[in-house]
């Protein structure tokens, strides 16, 4: 059965501290994998896409990895800021039929 | 470039009332098109699919449905609204055969 599962399902960070957060996946056939943020209320906006011959990639303090063999992907958030608060989505497309796999999600509170 | 339009933002609609959500797409032609609602603190969970005029898949079995009467316009509906379809509601499209889901604003329904 073709899932994606993220952890943690919610995680409260102080403006500054560094945090990772974590996707598993078991979709095949695997075409590529994106974090998308979303802010409370709003759609959301992709922040990075890996395939599936990257294992690392950086938007700025977002840095994504991809383990394809393992089936992981996490996003490392540097130097986090108040605007970081939101909601984090791994999402999975696969070549078979359009088909997209959303995670639940992690919800991120930066406090000050 | 592409853009997607969604509306109304917000609405509030009394039990029983019929619901109307749009949703078009520009810059792209021939796009699949999603309709997603996201109940407080949960995922994402598709609701309709369509890839093209005419054709529409449901994923979940209620009493919402959903019409594309053109190419790049899908419209979300129900003829009687029930206390438990309040929810953030969200469009989305992609390319036929494409890898990624881009999202609209969403709309916030309150049913009361």
């Amino acid at each position: 059965k073709n899932q994606v599962e993220q952890s943690p399902q919610s995680l409260i960070i102080l403006e500054g501290k560094n945090c990772t957060l974590q996707c598993n996946y078991t979709v095949s056939p695997f075409s590529n994998l994106r974090w998308y943020k979303q802010d409370t209320g709003r759609g959301p906006v992709s922040l990075t896409i890996m395939t599936f011959s990257e294992n690392t990639k950086s938007n700025g303090r977002y840095t994504a990895t991809l383990d394809a063999d393992t089936k992981q992907s996490s996003l490392h958030i540097t130097a986090s800021q108040l605007s970081d608060s939101a909601s984090y989505i791994c999402v999975v497309s696969s070549y078979t039929g359009n088909q997209f796999y959303f995670g639940t999600g992690t919800s991120l509170t930066v406090i000050p | 470039s592409q853009t997607i339009h969604q509306w109304p933002a917000t609405l509030v609609q009394p039990v029983g009332s019929p619901l109307s959500l749009e949703c078009t797409v520009e810059g792209t032609s021939n796009p699949n098109l999603y309709w997603y609602r996201q109940a407080a603190g949960r995922g994402l969970q598709l609701l309709f699919y369509s890839v093209g005029i005419g054709q529409i898949s449901s994923e979940v079995p209620q009493n919402l449905s959903a019409s594309r009467p053109q190419d790049r316009q899908f419209i979300l509906s129900s003829k009687k609204l029930l206390l438990s379809d309040s929810g953030f509601y969200l469009c989305a499209w992609s390319l036929q055969g494409g890898d990624t889901i881009y999202f609209g604003e969403g709309s916030w329904l309150t049913v009361v």
